[in-house]
């Protein structure tokens, strides 16, 4: 059972515009959420992370939404740039637990 | 930023062979995770440890073993390594369970 959901494999944008990525996730004991950015051939790195008492966590051009009552999170990235073309991870954890669940990830392409 | 090393990037080996992954962190983090990776999917925790002396085995079976002799090291070992362990295995650490994971350039994983 995948408690963690993206269920968009692949996403084009063109360059300047907006970036939408979105996440669904099951278990309502999830408190704390985060988004990693991973480029071929190298480790995940964490991007930015929301806890569940909040609504919208921003950090420059990235900013994450959380609507608790859907189940669902997103990652806006506004402007998208060349370099902002990787694999993002969306990742959860349970209230008193320290592991993460992530979901299968990504792949935005920012098109110049 | 964080400092996590793992060793080799690439290892291509025949069946049955006995080998280690390495992996290694300078920041003096108690907490370090093993995950495996297939492409297009999520990340799945294999071994985890909170401290030297202690480790435990994640949510997806692995028939892999993990020791924590130091806290900097925490190498994972396969005795028989057979051609369904093909992956990428990523390690990473974190100073304390609310704090995020910062991961390793991973090892890729080819057994023949």
């Amino acid at each position: 059972d995948q408690q963690v959901k993206q269920n968009s494999p692949s996403l084009s944008v063109q360059e300047g515009r907006i970036s939408i990525l979105n996440c669904d996730y099951t278990n309502s004991m999830f408190d704390y959420f985060l988004w990693y950015k991973k480029y071929p051939a190298e480790g995940p790195t964490f991007l930015i992370s929301i806890s569940s008492i909040k609504d919208k966590n921003e950090d420059g051009r990235f900013t994450v939404f959380l609507n608790k009552s859907a189940k669902h999170l997103s990652l806006h990235i506004v402007p998208s740039q060349p370099g902002d073309s990787a694999v993002y991870f969306c990742a959860a954890r349970r209230k008193g637990a320290q592991k993460l669940v992530f979901g299968q990830g990504t792949r935005l392409t920012i098109n110049p | 930023e964080a400092d996590i090393y793992q060793t080799p990037r690439y290892l291509v080996i025949g069946t049955g062979k006995k080998i280690t992954l390495e992996c290694s962190q300078t920041m003096g983090h108690d907490k370090m995770y093993w995950y495996q990776q297939d492409p297009g999917m999520e990340l799945h925790l294999i071994h985890y440890s909170y401290g030297v002396n202690s480790t435990e085995k994640g949510d997806l079976s692995s028939e892999s073993t993990v020791s924590r002799i130091r806290t900097e090291h925490f190498p994972l070992t396969l005795e028989s390594a057979r051609p369904s362990h093909t992956s990428q295995y990523l390690c990473a650490s974190s100073a304390t369970g609310d704090s995020p994971l910062h991961f390793g350039n991973g090892t890729r994983l080819t057994v023949t």
